[in-house]
């Protein structure tokens, strides 16, 4: 079957704009979780969505933000940038539960 | 705040050789473990997880064992392989936590042939 998807695989931007990523879960799965990977911070929760509804999130300011559609694909946000949003975007997707939680390969945003 | 660390934050192996990576938890209200393989321009590869009423779990050439006693998760990689080459991480997750996972920091592992 066919894993988590995640589009585009790279985009550059340049500091003050806003970007979109956007993630399609495995099928069957409700639940979809965004994380940030950087050399400094390793993998950090953003939040996490399930059922069109956000249940998890983690300590990152408000310009983060997504949600999840009836079709459980998901996207987040990320408004104004800053050089310090460099980074790779993970998504992954479950059904509700840890167990079973499988990443995408991920979007690797460079902000200049 | 609490999170999940690992010990050493790269190894360097012999091809067949076993590998042994370790982590430590501070949570004490986890009860499920994830090791996760990244290799580069990849996202983390489920490898064994295991929960909190169990102490050790086998999968092939990989083992997890769990000391809830002093918070200590390992994964024992048998006759290590140039393709085991990687970034290896270890996840918690808290009871009641939904799919929220905590990452340790990784451990890169190289492989010599």
């Amino acid at each position: 079957k066919a894993g988590v998807t995640q589009t585009p695989r790279y985009l550059i931007k340049t500091r003050g704009q806003q970007v979109t990523l956007s993630c399609s879960p495995i099928s069957g799965h409700r639940s979809v979780s965004w994380y940030q990977q950087t050399p400094g911070q390793g993998l950090q929760f953003l939040f996490e969505y399930f059922s069109e509804t956000q249940r998890n999130k983690g300590n990152f300011p408000g310009r983060f933000s997504g949600r999840q559609f009836s079709n459980s694909r998901s996207e987040m946000n990320v408004s104004t940038l800053e050089l310090g949003d460099s980074a790779l975007y993970l998504c992954a997707s479950s059904s509700g539960q840890p167990y079973g939680y499988t990443f995408g390969s991920g979007t690797r945003l460079t902000v200049v | 705040g609490e999170s999940v660390g690992l010990h050493l934050p790269t190894l360097s192996v012999q091809e067949g050789d076993n590998s042994i990576i370790n982590c430590a938890y501070s949570n004490s209200a986890s009860d499920y473990f994830i090791w996760y393989k990244q290799e580069s321009g990849k996202g983390p590869q489920f490898i064994i997880d295991i929960r909190s009423n169990m102490d050790k779990r086998q999968g092939q050439r990989v083992t997890v064992l769990l000391n809830k006693t002093v918070k200590h998760l390992s994964l024992q990689i048998a006759a290590t392989q140039p393709g085991d080459s990687a970034v290896y991480f270890c996840a918690e997750s808290p009871t009641g936590s939904g799919s929220r996972l905590t990452f340790g920091e990784g451990t890169q592992l190289t492989v010599n042939p």
